[in-house]
């Protein structure tokens, strides 16, 4: 079975510019959720998607923003882009939690590496 | 905002040593997880906490969640070369809207030397 997929690996982009970054969830996984992760630290909850809508984001300003697709994929644009938006964005999937239930395991992708110059 | 605060932050050990990191918050999380990451990789999963005062084995790793449900700690017996790589805890609030949510720490960078 396939795993969550990310593209583009490595980017490289300069100040100013915009940027998407896109993900594949694992087959049957609905929920699909950004971080942001800076100098190999921890990592930072961007946004979640769950069946084609935002459900939560974020403490990020208004330039990140994404969407879901109707097959689940999901992608995490960036505009205006500045020297601090150099990091790995990560993208993980996961089944719907149950109601009441414990936190399910999220499947996270290799990172697509952004480098503003 | 829940914050989850790891120590230490980096930690270099010889190969057959034992260690123990650390993650304390001031909020109460409903569950906790640890992931491990190695270079290059997205992190994995290797846990999932759910009772105040849990403990889980994993071979050569122990976690415990806290009896108030505010911390946790992985206890590494023998550490391998293999042990190597970022481990980072995370935290899910108890919320119907919250899906699986997680607040993650700042991340325990572990080298384990042959």
């Amino acid at each position: 079975e396939a795993g969550v997929t990310q593209s583009p690996t490595h980017l490289i982009k300069t100040r100013g510019q915009q940027v998407t970054l896109r993900c594949s969830p694992i087959s049957g996984h609905t929920s699909v959720y950004w971080y942001q992760q800076a100098l190999g630290l921890g990592l930072q909850f961007l946004l979640w998607y769950d069946e084609g809508e935002e459900r939560n984001r974020g403490n990020f300003p208004p330039r990140f923003s994404g969407r879901q697709f109707p097959n689940y994929s999901s992608e995490l644009n960036v505009n205006a882009l500045e020297l601090e938006d150099s990091a790995l964005y990560l993208c993980a999937s996961s089944l719907r939690r149950l109601a009441g239930g414990p936190v399910r395991e999220l499947f996270f992708g290799e990172g697509s590496r952004l480098t503003v110059l | 905002t829940q914050l989850l605060e790891q120590s230490p932050q980096f930690l270099s050990i010889q190969e057959g040593e034992n260690l123990t990191v650390y993650c304390n918050s001031s909020s109460v999380f409903s569950s906790l997880q640890w992931y491990r990451q190695e270079p290059g990789e997205g992190p994995v999963l290797l846990v999932t906490v759910v009772t105040g005062g849990e403990v889980k084995k994993l071979k050569r790793l122990t976690f415990q969640f806290g009896d108030a449900r505010k911390d946790s700690s992985l206890h590494i017996t023998a550490a391998q070369p293999g042990d190597t790589g970022l481990y980072l805890c995370a935290g899910a609030r108890r919320s119907r809207d919250a899906g699986n949510m997680l607040t993650f720490g700042g991340g325990t960078r572990l080298m384990v030397k042959p």
